[in-house]
Order: C-alpha cells, then sequence, then structure tokens
C-alpha cells in the first residue's frame, strides 16, 4: 500500500510569488491535513479537508488557502509569499480522523 | 484551546539506558493525547496514543506513555534505548470535540550516544 505521497519534495520561491504544494492521501483516506513545521515556531496545524469540504483551519492568513479533489488529493496554495514561509509542510491522511493519521515525508519551501 | 509544553529540549543518553521524555498539556475540556516522532528528512510516524481507558498506554518500538489528569501529563518513557531511537519526538494533544486540530509541543531531541 503506496503512503501519503507529496510533491514536489523541495520548492524554491521568490517573495511575492505564489506556491502550489499537492498530497495524495493512502487509498482510501478522505481526509487531509496540512501542518506548517517553521524554524522557531515548531508545528502547526493549517487545514483540514474531508469529503472535498475545508472543515477546520489553523490561525494563518487567508492568502493559505487549499482545495480537496473529488479522487481526495489535495493542494495547497501560498500567495504572495514572504520570507517566513520557509517552512516544511507536511500533509497527512486519514480515513477515522486524528487517531490514525499517516503523514507524508513533507515538501520543504524555501523563499529567497 | 489547548497548549502543550515539552519540559526538555534536548535530551542525551547513552545506549540501552532508561529515558524519561515530559510533556505536560493544558486543556479545559477532556482532550486527546499523542506522542509523535520524525526522523531526519522525514514527515512524523505515530508512537502511541491516549484516547479512553486506561492511562498506561503502550506503542510502537518498546515506547509507553501514562496519562496522568490530576498532573496534565502525558510522559514518555522507553526502558533501554538503541541508537536508532535518536530522533525528535512531539507531544501533541487535541479536543474531543471533532475540530481535528492537533496542538504540538516544540519537541524533544533525543539524542543516543555509545
Amino acid at each position: 500500500e503506496a503512503g501519503v505521497t507529496q510533491s514536489p519534495t523541495h520548492l524554491i520561491k521568490t517573495r511575492g510569488q505564489q506556491a502550489t504544494l499537492r498530497c495524495s492521501p493512502i487509498s482510501g483516506h478522505t481526509s487531509v491535513y496540512w501542518y506548517q513545521q517553521a524554524l522557531g515556531l515548531g508545528l502547526q496545524f493549517l487545514l483540514w479537508y474531508d469529503e472535498g469540504e475545508e472543515r477546520n483551519r489553523g490561525n494563518f492568513p487567508p492568502r493559505f488557502s487549499g482545495r480537496q479533489f473529488p479522487n481526495y488529493s489535495s493542494e495547497l496554495n501560498v500567495n504572495a509569499l514572504e520570507l517566513e514561509d520557509s517552512a516544511l509542510y507536511l500533509c497527512a491522511s486519514s480515513l477515522a480522523g486524528l487517531a490514525n493519521q499517516h503523514f507524508g515525508d513533507g515538501t520543504r519551501l524555501s523563499i529567497l | 484551546a489547548q497548549s502543550v509544553t515539552q519540559l526538555d529540549s534536548q535530551v542525551p543518553v547513552f545506549e540501552e539506558a532508561p529515558v524519561e521524555l515530559r510533556c505536560n498539556y493544558s486543556s479545559s475540556v477532556s482532550v486527546y493525547l499523542f506522542w509523535y516522532v520524525q526522523y531526519p528528512n522525514q514527515g512524523l510516524q505515530l508512537l502511541l496514543k491516549y484516547l479512553s481507558g486506561s492511562t498506561l498506554v503502550k506503542g510502537i518500538n518498546g515506547f509507553e506513555a501514562e496519562f496522568n489528569k490530576s498532573q496534565t501529563s502525558f510522559h514518555l518513557r522507553k526502558p533501554s534505548v538503541h541508537i536508532s531511537d535518536t530522533a525528535e519526538y512531539f507531544c501533541a494533544v487535541s479536543d474531543r470535540s471533532g475540530a481535528q486540530k492537533l496542538v504540538f509541543g516544540q519537541g524533544t531531541r533525543l539524542t543516543i550516544n555509545p
């Protein structure tokens, strides 16, 4: 069984650009979660999608957005990139809530 | 709202020694508790979780944790560590409302010395 896959592995952007990160959940999982792991800020919850709908979001500005597609894959969009957006972005998927989350290896976003 | 404090940012131990990684949480409601491990350049892997029932929870790789409601703690223990346990460990909490929002501690870097 394939795990959670994230692409790209690394992404380099400049300030003001837009970034798109992608996540493919484990087959059969309907929920996707996004987290940001930034130096000095630790791990923070970003977004939760389930059955194509955004169900909850963390304390992030609106320029962080995303969507979940009918096949349950998801993408995270970050607009108007700022230096402090440099971080590892982790995606997780689950069929039955937080207790059964499986994480991908992340996308490292670097803002120059 | 919930918060998590991991009391040690770094813990060095010798191989085959016991280890305890400390975690305290704050919440006005009942919670679920988790410990995750992160190896270099990888995502998180669930070590164990407390949802309900027995306060002593056993996880993978020989780890266990005890939920102490009165002290609002959820410390992680292993009786004998191996070099391969070198990693970052995160304690996390969520409420039971269905909001599905994990709040993480700052992490503890466990270094095993031969």
